[in-house]
């Protein structure tokens, strides 16, 4: 069975200042892999993916993430912090379904995201 | 166009009783998967359907079940009713082919169990 596993479930950056929310992963197949934000009482709105294409993948907001398949992560990542980046964040592997088709998400168990002014 | 939509936003239920929550699936997608959300964790796989059939189940009781119409909407129930159900409950829709790696969100049905 895939796993993922957020290191940290709170960090806090300054406005302006670097964010790094961390993911590794086990899977025994190349695994396919997300990154979701969840707004206070929202749904999972999706960040970015990867699918085997290029293992620096950019998303919306600004964000992005690297796939090192060396390390079995996939951390996020974003240059500089806005307040509006406050939202927990979750990583997910994608496993095949049993028949072969459609996937099922695992996640992470999450990181809250706080950023100070 | 419409994104996955779900109904009732909130529902406060007790302990013994039974839910039915409801979701349209993201216009186009034919698959439907169901989510449990627990306060402060990850969203936990519940189960998938395609087709009007359940297509795969995490682990999770019987007293959880669903269903799926012809439109592709789908309602999950929860019979029994346990205070530990308490949880977000999300609906996510997708294609059901292997190249299709995204899942779509809904906000979600906050269930209240006392």
């Amino acid at each position: 069975a895939q796993s993922v596993t957020q290191l940290g479930s709170h960090v806090s950056v300054s406005e302006g200042a670097l964010v790094l929310l961390r993911c590794n992963y086990s899977s025994s197949v190349p695994p396919y892999l997300f990154w979701y934000v969840q707004y206070p009482n929202q749904g999972l709105q999706l960040l970015l993916k990867y699918t085997s294409a290029a293992t620096l993948v950019k998303g919306i907001n600004g964000f992005e993430a690297e796939f090192k398949k060396s390390e079995t992560s996939f951390h996020l990542t974003k240059p500089s912090a806005h307040m509006s980046d406050a939202a927990e964040y979750f990583c997910a592997v994608s496993d095949l379904i049993s028949s072969g088709s459609a996937r099922q998400l695992t996640f992470g168990s999450g990181t809250q995201l706080t950023v100070l002014p | 166009d419409a994104g996955v939509t779900q109904s009732p936003t909130h529902l406060i239920k007790t302990r013994g009783q039974q839910v039915t929550l409801r979701c349209s699936p993201k216009s186009g997608h034919d698959t439907v998967s169901w989510y449990q959300q627990a306060l402060g964790q990850g969203p936990q796989f519940i189960f998938q359907y395609y087709e009007e059939e359940e297509r795969q189940r995490g682990n999770f009781p019987d007293r959880f079940s669903g269903h799926q119409f012809p439109n592709y909407s789908s309602e999950l129930n929860v019979n029994a009713l346990l205070l530990g159900d308490s949880a977000l409950y999300l609906c996510a829709s997708s294609f059901y082919r292997r190249e299709a790696y995204e899942q779509y969100f809904g906000p979600g049905t906050r269930l209240t169990v006392t």
